[in-house]
C-alpha cells in the first residue's frame, strides 16, 4: 500500500536547539497534518495544511506544505523538555481521499 | 467538553476471549475510525465508518469487528481470531471522510486503550 516516508526516525537534541523533520510521498496529497503523541496517549493535532506552499505556525512550531504536494516539513524552534514525544505526519491522498500516517519521529531532549 | 473518549484505558484478556473497546464522541462528527499502534510503528487502520449503520474494512480488519448503531459510538470488538491482539488501540473521528471538495477533515483522536492478552 501507499506509504509516507517520515524522517528522521528519532532525534536526540539539546534543550534550546531547533528541530526539523519531514515527510515525503510518491503520491500527490491535498492535505497534510502533523500530530504529536505523548507516551500512552492519543495523538494531538498540531497543524493542518491545505494548500501547496502553505506555511503555518502554531507557537514555536512551523509546518509547510511542499510545492510539489508530495512533501511537508515540521520545524520546532528553541526546543523545551515538554516537546519530547513522537511526531506523526499524515496526508490525504488526492486520488482516493484516504488519510495515511507516517511511522513517526521520536524526539528526545538531552539534559 | 467536546471530545472523544475511549474506555477502558487498560484492558487485559485471556487468550480465546472476545473483548469490546468503547469509543464515544460528542463532536457531531460523521466519520469514525479505529487504528492499531504497535511499538515503534505508525498507525494502521482497522475499520472506519462514514455514517450510521455503515462501515468499511481498513488495512488490517481480520480478527476485528465493529458496529455503528449511533453516530456518537463506534465500538471495536477484538475477536479470538485476531492472532496478535496485544497493542495500543486508538479511535478517531472527523467531520467527514474527506469527500472531494471538503476542506476540514482532520482526524481527532481519543486517549487510547492498551490491550494486553495474557
Amino acid at each position: 500500500g501507499q506509504q509516507l516516508n517520515q524522517s528522521p526516525q528519532s532525534m536526540f537534541i539539546q534543550e534550546g536547539e531547533d528541530v526539523s523533520m519531514n515527510c515525503t510521498s510518491s503520491s500527490i496529497f491535498n492535505t497534510w497534518l502533523w500530530y504529536k503523541q505523548d507516551p500512552g496517549e492519543g495523538p494531538v493535532l498540531l497543524i493542518a495544511l491545505y494548500k501547496a506552499g502553505e506555511l503555518t505556525s502554531n507557537g514555536r512550531l512551523t509546518a509547510q506544505f511542499g510545492i510539489t504536494r508530495k512533501d511537508s516539513f515540521l520545524n520546532i524552534s528553541a526546543s523545551i523538555p515538554s516537546d519530547v514525544g513522537i511526531y506523526f505526519c499524515a496526508g490525504r491522498n488526492y486520488r482516493d481521499d484516504k488519510i495515511i500516517f507516517g511511522k513517526g519521529t521520536r524526539l528526545h531532549i538531552l539534559p | 467538553d467536546g471530545g472523544i473518549t475511549q474506555s477502558p484505558k487498560y484492558l487485559f484478556r485471556k487468550e480465546g476471549q472476545n473483548v469490546t473497546l468503547s469509543c464515544e464522541q460528542n463532536l457531531n462528527h460523521d466519520a469514525m475510525y479505529w487504528y492499531r499502534q504497535d511499538p515503534g510503528q505508525g498507525l494502521r487502520l482497522i475499520y472506519y465508518s462514514q455514517i450510521v449503520n455503515d462501515f468499511q474494512k481498513g488495512d488490517i480488519a481480520e480478527g476485528y469487528s465493529v458496529s455503528r448503531e449511533k453516530k456518537e459510538s463506534f465500538p471495536l470488538t477484538v475477536t479470538s481470531a485476531q492472532k496478535n491482539p496485544t497493542a495500543f488501540y486508538l479511535c478517531a473521528s472527523s467531520i467527514d471522510l474527506g469527500a472531494r471538495g471538503a476542506t476540514y477533515n482532520e482526524q481527532f483522536f481519543g486517549p487510547g486503550t492498551r490491550l494486553t492478552v495474557l
